[in-house]
């Protein structure tokens, strides 16, 4: 059974920064292109990231381009997302998501979420 | 960027009946890569449907999915009481910023 297991979230501060985890497991998991989606509360689901298997690709929503860092080490199974220059508008649940083998494919399993707020 | 609009926002309906749910894009999608999304209170998203029509594993098939171009579907044949919850649509076709519908909450009557 494939799981991804989000950690990492918490209370910041504006300006602040974060990084979060993803642990995988029942996958192999440099096969898989992965991303980061958010759902602020309330509100429907944002792109955030994608990294390629080898993660030698990234790609950003316009919204966190040059504030987040979205990368994975294979050797551990886990993917990460560093958050900085945090704003109240980035306070969200964020979902660690399987892709495909390629980049065209949907999210075929998420991850339970960690919460981000971002407050004074 | 696609836009994609969902309709109705919500849905009033009573076990046993139909939901037809739609979800409009802005430009021309190819049928390949279009999903839906089902997200329950307090739960992540779960996949659904992928390829426009395309049951993800473990989805019963009372869950149907259809369209072409800019106009595609989800239809429940029968509600159970499960499957009131917020529907979302996405198109992966158009690089990875994979945009989402704004979602259709299904709601029992």
């Amino acid at each position: 059974e494939v799981q991804l297991v989000e950690s990492g979230g918490g209370l910041v501060q504006p300006g602040g920064s974060l990084r979060l985890s993803c642990s995988a497991s029942g996958i192999t998991f440099s096969s898989y292109v992965m991303h980061w989606v958010r759902q602020a509360p309330g509100k429907g689901l944002e792109y955030v990231s994608t990294i390629s298997g080898n993660g030698g690709t990234t790609y950003y929503a316009d919204s966190v381009k040059g504030k987040f860092t979205i990368s994975r080490d294979n050797s551990k199974n886990t993917l990460y997302l560093q958050m900085s220059s945090l704003r109240p508008e980035d306070a969200a649940v964020y979902y660690c998501v399987k892709g495909g083998f390629d980049f065209r494919s949907s999210y075929t399993v998420w991850g339970q979420g960690t919460m981000v707020s971002v407050s004074s | 960027e696609i836009v994609l609009t969902q309709s109705p926002g919500t849905l009033s309906l009573s076990p046993g009946e139909r939901a037809t749910l739609s979800c409009r894009t802005s430009q021309s999608v190819s049928s390949s890569y279009l999903a839906w999304y089902q997200q329950k209170p307090g739960q992540a998203p779960r996949l659904l449907i992928y390829g426009t029509s395309s049951r993800a594993t473990g989805i019963p098939d009372r869950f149907s999915g259809s369209g072409s171009g800019t106009d595609f579907t989800l239809t429940i044949s029968r509600l159970e009481p499960e499957d009131f919850a917020v529907y979302y649509c996405q198109q992966y076709s158009n690089s990875p910023g994979y945009t989402f519908g704004q979602g259709t909450k299904l709601e029992i009557k």
